[in-house]
Parts: C-alpha cells; sequence; structure tokens
C-alpha cells in the first residue's frame, strides 16, 4: 500500500522559513495536499493542488511537489502557525495522509 | 457557509455497534462525495470510507471492510456510518468531510467530529 513520510517534528524561530517535507514513491506524479491542525481543532486544508491556496490561508504559505517528495512552506513563520501538518494524497481511489509534522514555533 | 455536523459517539463494548450521522448545511448536497476520516488519541488522521453524491460507489479502508458500512439519504442531507463488531483500534474521534468538486480532490471541509471509544 502507498505510504507518505514526514518528519515527526519540526522547530523553527517566529520569522524564519519553516520547510515541511512529505516523502512518498513518485508523489509528484499525484497532487499533494496539506492540512493544519492546532489542538483540539478539526484539520483545515491549507493548500491542494501541490500549490494552491484555499481561499483565506495566508500568502506566506506555499507548496511544491516533485520528484519523490512534496513540501509545505511557511514564509515568516508566525506563532499562530504552530500546529501539526498533515500531508494527503490519493492512491487510486484511497485517500492516503503522512504522520504528520508537529511544527513548533520558539 | 458550510456546516457539518456529526452525532452519535459514545462509549460502546468491544463488539458492539454503533452509527454516526453527519448534517450537512450550507452547500449542495447532492453535488458531492463525502468522506468519513478517524483519527486515534494523538495519532494522525486515517482515512476510514468514501461515497459519491448518488451513494452507489463506495470504497472503504481494508481496516474496516465488512464491518462498516457508508451510506447517504440526500433527502435529509445527512451521512451515515454504521459500525459494527466494534474493537479497541476503533477508538477515535470520527470526521466526516466533504471532498472539493474536482475528482479526487482535497477535503475541503470538516465537521468537529465525534468520539467513539470501544472498551470494556
Amino acid at each position: 500500500s502507498y505510504e507518505l513520510t514526514q518528519p515527526p517534528s519540526l522547530s523553527v524561530s517566529p520569522g524564519q522559513t519553516a520547510s515541511i517535507t512529505c516523502s512518498g514513491n513518485k508523489l509528484g506524479d499525484k497532487y499533494s495536499c496539506w492540512y493544519q491542525q492546532k489542538p483540539g481543532q478539526s484539520p483545515v486544508l491549507v493548500m491542494y493542488e501541490d500549490n494552491k491556496r484555499p481561499s483565506g490561508i495566508p500568502e506566506r504559505f506555499s507548496g511544491s511537489n516533485s520528484g519523490n517528495t512534496a513540501t509545505l512552506t511557511i514564509s515568516g513563520t508566525q506563532a499562530m502557525d504552530e500546529a501539526d501538518y498533515y500531508c494527503q494524497a490519493w492512491d487510486t481511489t484511497t485517500v492516503i495522509f503522512g504522520g504528520g509534522t508537529k511544527l513548533t514555533v520558539l | 457557509e458550510v456546516q457539518l455536523v456529526e452525532s452519535g459517539g459514545g462509549l460502546v463494548h468491544p463488539g458492539g455497534s454503533l452509527r454516526l450521522s453527519c448534517a450537512a448545511s450550507g452547500f449542495t448536497f447532492t453535488n458531492y462525495w463525502l468522506h468519513w476520516v478517524r483519527q486515534a488519541p494523538g495519532k494522525g488522521p486515517m482515512w476510514v470510507s468514501r461515497v459519491n453524491a448518488d451513494g452507489d460507489i463506495i470504497s472503504y479502508a481494508d481496516s474496516v471492510k465488512g464491518r462498516f458500512t457508508i451510506s447517504r439519504d440526500n433527502a435529509k442531507n445527512t451521512l451515515y456510518l454504521q459500525m459494527n463488531s466494534l474493537r479497541g483500534e476503533d477508538t477515535a474521534v470520527y470526521y466526516c468531510a466533504r471532498e472539493g468538486d474536482t475528482s479526487m480532490a482535497p477535503l475541503d471541509f470538516w465537521g468537529q467530529g465525534t468520539l467513539v471509544t470501544v472498551s470494556s
């Protein structure tokens, strides 16, 4: 079965750039998307079709996907961006999630 | 405003059954595929099941196949998940989510979730 792999954690200082990776076999041949989840809340879509931002998502969020790796980049990271981030792709008709990356802003 | 409101969670013994509901509003229900996704405590989301707009194209994760049944009532704008033969590993928050309006789109709206606890 298809798997997506993320680093469990990432720490950045406020104002710095956070790059969260998601790896999967030939992931670049699929569309990737990303969800943000804060404690006690439901996941929120922050990136889709590799690099498109849903309405209301700040411009500091951007995405890319090539080869075996998709990347969610947060430029000028703010304290409010501290959350768990999950990548997601489709494997035929099945939805696959990565294991998640806990982003700490300190 | 798109709203998805889950209900029906609770405490159930191993081997028991539970039926979850998800009431939808704020969009044309019959235009969208819908999903159930669960999240065990401290873990990431895990996809459970998916149903098309007409309710006749369905898929399941292997871990729930044969035990869970997804369905929808388009007259009531409601999605369901019938869960039978429940196990401890089914303990999770269960979310319903809407698939975007393109083929195999992302899950663009999620409900607040309902907690299912399977324990003796």
